[in-house]
């Protein structure tokens, strides 16, 4: 079973509508968590950090749950500029490394 | 202010040849990463090294070395390149002394090993 689980999609939503992605992590002491998005053969980059009490960033979303060891980005208003990997990300949090767990991404394809 | 930089951004070898991908940060940051992304399977830890001076293995480290030469520069090498070792090789560095975890990623290099 993989540490970090996401549906690789693709999702294809047209303009404006609001989609949603969720991921699942296997580790119960992972402490960080975050969604990156990463641009077709670019880096990735921080999105969002993920807070137990959820937290928005403009028209993006996210929400964790511990119980059930689940995080959420919801994407509202989408635009064609949003059509990217969106990878989910957890760090476990042993003080040696700091080093993240990567889901494998679900890819987003936003059409006019 | 660059970020994290990364040469070469691409790299064709024959198999049993070697290789050092370079990789700098000016953002003084402590701790660096090397992972490697193949389709479907998501970035993989290669290497770290939480400071200068330090290095400790990660998730896939069997036929690669690295070293930490100063604080800004993190090296990775290929000794002897397999075909498996195919892949897009990201460097990052992190930024801890402000409590936060993010981590700030190279360009990225591409590795074809034939």
């Amino acid at each position: 079973r993989k540490e970090v689980e996401q549906d690789p999609g693709p999702f294809n939503v047209p303009e404006g509508a609001t989609v949603a992605f969720n991921c699942t992590y296997s580790n119960s002491a992972s402490q960080s968590f975050f969604w990156y998005r990463q641009d077709c053969r670019k880096e990735p980059k921080l999105l969002m950090s993920v807070y137990s009490s959820g937290n928005e960033d403009g028209r993006f979303t996210a929400q964790l749950n511990r119980a059930s060891q689940y995080i959420s980005l919801l994407i509202r208003d989408s635009k064609l500029s949003d059509s990217a990997t969106y990878l989910c990300v957890v760090n476990i949090g042993d003080t040696g490394r700091r080093a993240l767990t990567f889901g494998s991404g679900t890819r987003l394809q936003v059409q006019p | 202010n660059a970020g994290v930089t990364q040469t070469p951004k691409f790299q064709v070898l024959k198999t049993g040849q070697s290789m050092t991908l370079q990789c700098a940060q000016d953002m003084n940051h402590n701790s660096m990463y090397w992972y490697r992304q193949d389709p479907g399977m998501g970035l993989r830890l290669i290497y770290y090294s939480a400071s200068e001076g330090t290095t400790d293995k990660g998730e896939v480290p069997n036929g690669y070395n690295v070293s930490r030469l100063n604080k800004r520069e993190f090296s990775l090498r290929l000794e002897s390149a397999a075909p498996s070792q195919t892949s897009v090789y990201f460097c990052a560095s992190r930024d801890r002394d402000t409590g936060y975890e993010t981590q700030y990623f190279g360009p990225g290099t591409r590795l074809l090993v034939l």
